[in-house]
């Protein structure tokens, strides 16, 4: 069973520059999920999907994050324009159904803002 | 909201002997779930064990168990006969009774060494 596969793997840009990350979940998992993780913390939710619906995106920074699941499939997420503060590993994760499931991780997106 | 503190930035223990991690957390709610996530250098964060709240016999998977302390809020991961592939972050984490949003710990360093 192939796992949750993202793209890039690193990204380096400058402060007010624009990025897309993006992620193919498990087939046939239905919730997806964003997760920031900055250096030395815990991840963070930014949003959760279920199927192609937003559940969650309270902790999203919508002046400047956004994030879309077209057809409950692939997602995208996009900061524009980004911070310093933005450098983190950007995770993403997908689960067979919305509870609580054992959530499965990609290799995450590292990146550093200049 | 939910939070949850893991006090141990670092650890080291020693080939085939045992180490207990420690995890507690703060919630109002009476149901709930805890997991213990495994995030080694490669950082593809992988489950290691998941305890409900209403179940008070502690999880067990192989060299990984937990102590669930539910009026302490207190859930410990001890690891037996530490192997060198034990050699991760880990984050203890927790998500309400529908599962929804996992919220991690700050995570804590273990090493493993021969």
């Amino acid at each position: 069973e192939a796992g949750v596969a993202q793209s890039p793997r690193y990204k380096i840009i400058e402060k007010r520059q624009s990025v897309a990350f993006w992620c193919n979940p498990i087939s046939g998992h239905a919730t997806l999920y964003w997760y920031q993780q900055i250096l030395g913390q815990g991840p963070k939710l930014l949003i959760q999907f279920q199927n192609n619906g937003v559940v969650d995106d309270s902790q999203l920074p919508k002046d400047r994050f956004s994030a879309e699941r077209l057809k409950g499939v692939d997602s995208t997420l996009k900061i524009q324009p980004a911070k310093l503060e933005d450098s983190a590993v950007y995770l993403c994760a997908s689960s067979l159904l919305r509870g609580p499931y054992e959530q499965y991780f990609g290799p995450g997106t590292r990146l550093t803002v200049t | 909201a939910q939070t949850v503190t893991q006090s141990q930035p670092e650890m080291s223990v020693q080939e085939a002997e045992t180490v207990t991690l420690s995890c507690t957390y703060d919630t109002s709610e009476s149901n709930y779930y805890l997991f213990w996530y495994k995030q080694p250098p490669s950082r593809q964060m992988i489950l290691v064990i998941r305890q409900e709240a209403y179940k008070q016999q502690n999880a067990t998977e192989n060299r990984f168990s937990v102590n669930f302390q539910k009026a302490a809020k207190s859930f410990s991961l001890k690891i037996s006969d530490s192997q060198l592939g034990d050699t991760a972050m880990y984050f203890c984490a927790f998500s309400d009774n529908a599962g929804n949003m996992l919220t991690f710990g700050g995570g804590t360093r273990l090493m493993v060494k021969p």
